[in-house]
């Protein structure tokens, strides 16, 4: 199975900062990634697929790079709407399997 | 617009049965893969099962294998996933996601496992 390794696990920033949570794969898997957000009492929603493509009708304050084992997930000018969990998970072979997630709180 | 809804979930004695259903609509169904993704009570995100799309291949994680079936009737545009056997662990809100990236999600619908 692919382990899928998110950190940090929580962090807390200001309103207007720039945020970076990575995700690396025990073994390659191509850009078969994506990012999902998961607010309190509701259901993830996908932010990014293939690595680095934008959900329709996601903000572009979102993105995300990387290709093999290594990706980052971006939030830009982060604002308090941007308040949970976030959470990476791996499509490129079954089991499919998620990161431990990303909660990310405003100061 | 793509929608997914869930239903069927209920409390259940341990060693009980529960068929989960998952109702599309918006796209055309018979092109994607639906998946079943569960959520303890404040943990994370578990993949639980897929069911592919033109293929009709089912693929299971391991802590359900045997327990847990998918079927797909195309004509509803509706997966269902049958659970037997079930057990406290399987206590969690359940999801269904269209497609290998999970692109969309329904509400979810609660499976509480206990005596």
């Amino acid at each position: 199975d692919i382990q899928m390794t998110q950190s940090p696990s929580s962090l807390s920033a200001y309103v207007g900062d720039r945020v970076t949570i990575t995700c690396r794969a025990s073994q390659g898997i191509s850009n078969n990634l994506a990012w999902f957000q998961q607010k309190p009492g509701k259901a993830p929603k996908c932010l990014i697929y293939t690595a680095s493509s934008l959900q329709t009708g996601v903000p572009s304050k979102f993105s995300g790079s990387g290709s093999g084992t290594d990706f980052i997930l971006t939030i830009n000018s982060l604002q308090p709407e941007d308040s949970a969990t976030y959470y990476c998970q791996q499509y490129n072979s079954y089991p499919l399997t998620f990161g431990g997630g990303t909660k990310v709180e405003i100061k | 617009e793509v929608q997914l809804l869930e239903s069927g979930g209920n409390l259940v004695q341990p060693g009980g049965s529960l068929r989960l259903s998952c109702a599309a609509s918006g796209f055309t169904f018979s092109s994607y893969a639906i998946n079943w993704v569960r959520q303890a009570p404040g943990k994370g995100l578990e993949w639980v099962s897929t069911f592919s799309a033109r293929a009709a291949n089912t693929y299971y994680a391991e802590s359900v294998k045997g327990r847990f079936t998918l079927s797909r009737d195309n004509s509803q545009n509706t997966v269902y996933l049958q659970m037997n056997n079930l057990r406290a662990e399987d206590t969690a809100m359940y999801y269904c996601a269209r497609g290998s990236n999970g692109d969309y999600w329904g509400q979810g619908t609660l499976v509480t496992v206990s005596s």
